[in-house]
């Protein structure tokens, strides 16, 4: 079965600083992961994906990834936060061998304090 | 850009009430979606469908059916309304396994 964990409800971090929301994953073949972000009373957007390859990925806003395959991680990091980051993460798993079915962890509030 | 429309931002219903929510989607995808969101749950998928007319259940479809008519159109329905259906719905729609998702602003539903 797939599963995803965000350890954290809530993140603080300063204006400036770097950011980092964890993401662990449980799939029995090769994920593929996404992360998302939501802002108040709207849908999710997608932020970056893993699917093969490179293990850093780069996605919108300034925002990149690191899929660590032993530690079955893909945390979410921004090297200066800003408060517009300010907002909800939901890292997502895709398992390929269960068809088109994303698995959404609990979700992790940022704060950004100016 | 994909645009993923809800037909309603906000909607108040009272129990034993029949509710649609429309969902439409303007990029041909194959696949959409509906997820109902509830704090410190996530998401969790009622139905999908991978093509017209067709449907699977997701992880909690009791209380819920869906059409899927058109390509571009996918509608959950609850067949009568309850207190415990109070969430926000969120449709969203993809086209193969390596894509995004693409989600629409979402609907919270209030059943009183």
């Amino acid at each position: 079965a797939q599963s995803v964990a965000q350890p954290e409800d809530q993140v603080n971090v300063a204006e400036g600083n770097p950011l980092t929301v964890k993401c662990t994953y449980s799939v029995s073949g090769n994920p593929y992961l996404f992360w998302y972000v939501q802002y108040p009373n709207r849908g999710l957007q997608f932020l970056l994906k893993y699917i093969t390859g490179d293990n850093l990925v780069k996605g919108s806003y300034g925002f990149e990834a690191e899929f660590n395959k032993s530690q079955t991680s893909f945390h979410l990091k921004k090297p200066s936060a800003l408060v517009s980051d300010s907002a909800l993460y939901f890292c997502a798993v895709r398992d390929p061998n269960y068809g088109q079915n994303f698995v959404f962890g609990p979700g992790t509030r940022l704060s950004v304090l100016p | 850009d994909v645009k993923v429309t809800q037909s309603s931002r906000y909607l108040v219903k009272r129990t034993g009430e029949k509710v649609f929510l429309e969902c439409v989607q303007d990029m041909d995808h194959e696949n959409m979606f509906w997820y109902r969101q509830d704090p410190g749950l996530g998401l969790r998928l009622i139905y999908f469908s991978y093509d017209v007319k067709m449907k699977e259940k997701g992880d909690i479809p009791e209380g819920y059916s869906v059409s899927r008519e058109k390509k571009e159109r996918f509608s959950l329905i609850l067949e009568s309304a309850s207190t415990n259906q109070t969430s926000m719905y969120l449709c969203a729609s993809s086209t193969g396994q390596r894509s995004p998702l693409h989600f629409g602003n979402g609907t919270r539903l209030t059943v009183t």
